[in-house]
């Protein structure tokens, strides 16, 4: 039973590329999170969607990023013109959904971006 | 106020130390609370969720002071398998909202 898997680990980038990380989630789960981590800080939350929904980008900055889970396949986060604050450790979280209460979010190894 | 607070350390403790960590947060509403560990370049795994009443799993006991919005852990007979950054996480809501993550304190254990 495969984890939450992330590709790719590592991305390095220079200023003004697109940067594209996928997540699939484990087997069963239709729930997604997406969390950045820049050097030295906490998680924090950028997005969280269900299959071919955003539920939630509150975290999400404003331009340049956008994040979707289509019916098939890996969610993508999709980072336009990359600049050296993009720099981070972006993890992904699965989820299942049983109603009411907290359901444990399982997250992936992260892909690291490197702006250049 | 930051959502969440953790003393970010270092704790630099000798093997067999007891060690606590302390965490506050903001948000009255949160429902869920945990402890995860994080080693270095890793992902954040879930130790254990932290309730009212207190709960222990091994050397470790989480508890949750509502009231004071205070949440501790502590590490009884410290290994030097145990030197990570322990992270205090509040879930934002109720049922499939955000975590929220403090900074993380780090622990070293030490032979």
């Amino acid at each position: 039973n495969a984890g939450v898997m992330q590709n790719p680990r590592h991305l390095v980038r220079r200023r003004g590329q697109e940067a594209r990380l996928r997540c699939s989630p484990m087997k069963g789960h239709s729930h997604v999170y997406w969390y950045r981590q820049l050097p030295e800080e906490g998680l924090k939350f950028m997005v969280y969607l269900q299959k071919e929904n955003i539920i939630d980008e509150s975290g999400m900055p404003k331009e340049r990023f956008s994040a979707e889970f289509p019916k098939e396949g890996p969610s993508i986060l999709r980072i336009q013109q990359v600049v050296r604050g993009d720099s981070a450790a972006y993890f992904c979280a699965s989820t299942t959904y049983a109603g009411a209460g907290y359901n444990e979010q399982f997250f992936g190894p992260g892909t690291r971006l490197t702006v250049l | 106020r930051k959502e969440v607070e953790q003393d970010p350390g270092p704790f630099n403790v000798p093997e067999g130390a007891t060690v606590a960590f302390n965490c506050t947060y903001s948000n009255s509403a949160s429902q869920s609370f945990f402890w995860y560990r994080q080693d270095c370049r890793k992902e954040p795994k879930l130790l254990m969720s932290v309730y009212s009443s207190g709960n222990e799993d091994g050397r470790f006991t989480a508890q949750l002071n509502r009231a004071s919005q205070y949440i501790s852990l502590l590490i009884r007979d410290s290994k030097l398998s145990d030197s990570a950054t322990y992270l205090c996480v509040v879930e934002r809501g109720s049922g499939n909202t955000p975590l929220v993550f403090g900074k993380g304190t780090r622990l070293s254990v030490i032979a």
